[in-house]
C-alpha cells in the first residue's frame, strides 16, 4: 500500500497571498506511460470533496487557474497563486496509480 | 451532466449488514472505462477509500475491509451497490460513491455523501 503524507496539516493565508502544500508518497507514482497518478481534492466545509488537479498538474474541469499542481515521482505540490476566500477547506492528495487508493491526512486551509 | 447519490439506511446496529446504494445519471457502466468508487470519511477525519468496480465487472477492495465488502452493479438501473458486514461504531462514517472517467483514473464526481451511524 502507498502511504501518503502531506504537509503542513493546516495554513492559515491572507487573501491575496500565495499558498502551498506538499505531498509525499512512499512509491513512485510515475506510470510508464510518463504520467504521474496523482489527484488533489478540495473538501469546502460541508460539502463533498471535488476534484481539482489530476495527472498531477492538469486542472479538472471549472478549476480556477490560480491553482496548480506539479512535481514527479514522489513529491508534488498544489499551489494556490493568490488565495480567495472561496478556497478555504480541507485539500486531499490521492495516488492513483494502484488500488488500494490512498490519500493524505489532509490540509486544512483557513483564511487570515 | 455526471450526478450520483447515496441511498441507504442512517443507523445501523453492530454486527449487522450495511447496504448503501449508489444512484446516478449523465453516464454509463457499460461504456469502456468508467467506473464507481466509494470513499468514507469518519467525522472529523481524513477520507479513505473502500471499493472500486469497472465497467468490465472488475472489481477492487481496499485489504483492510476486503473480507466484509462486496461491490456490484446493476447496469439497467444504473446503480452500484455497496455492502458492508458486521458494522461496528468506528464504521461511522459519511460514505460517498465517486464517478472514475475513462481518460483517467480520478474520482471526478462525487455524491453529496450519506451518513451512517453505527450504535446499538
Amino acid at each position: 500500500e502507498i502511504v501518503m503524507t502531506q504537509s503542513p496539516l493546516s495554513l492559515s493565508v491572507t487573501p491575496g497571498e500565495p499558498a502551498s502544500i506538499s505531498c509525499w508518497s512512499s512509491q513512485s507514482l510515475l506510470h510508464t506511460n510518463g504520467r504521474n497518478y496523482l489527484d488533489w481534492y478540495l473538501q469546502k466545509p460541508g460539502q463533498s470533496p471535488q476534484l481539482l488537479i489530476f495527472l498531477a498538474s492538469d486542472r479538472a474541469s471549472g478549476v480556477p487557474d490560480r491553482f496548480s499542481g506539479g512535481g514527479s515521482g514522489t513529491y508534488f505540490t498544489l499551489k494556490i497563486s493568490r488565495v480567495a476566500t472561496e478556497d478555504i477547506g480541507v485539500y486531499y492528495c490521492m495516488q492513483a496509480l494502484q488500488t488500494p487508493r490512498t490519500f493524505g491526512q489532509g490540509t486544512r486551509l483557513e483564511i487570515k | 451532466q455526471i450526478t450520483l447519490r447515496e441511498s441507504g439506511p442512517t443507523l445501523v446496529r453492530p454486527t449487522q449488514t450495511l447496504t448503501l446504494t449508489c444512484t446516478f445519471s449523465g453516464f454509463s457502466l457499460t461504456t469502456g472505462g468508467v467506473g464507481v468508487g466509494w470513499i468514507r470519511q469518519p467525522p472529523g477525519k481524513a477520507l479513505e477509500w473502500l471499493a472500486l468496480i469497472y465497467w468490465s465487472d472488475d472489481k477492487r477492495y481496499s485489504p483492510a475491509l476486503e473480507s466484509r465488502l462486496t461491490i456490484t452493479k446493476d447496469t439497467s438501473r444504473n446503480q452500484v451497490v455497496l455492502t458492508m458486514t458486521n458494522m461496528d461504531p468506528v464504521d461511522t462514517a459519511t460514505y460517498y460513491c465517486a464517478h472514475i472517467p475513462t481518460v483517467t483514473t480520478s474520482f471526478d464526481s462525487w455524491g453529496q455523501g450519506a451518513l451512517v451511524t453505527v450504535s446499538s
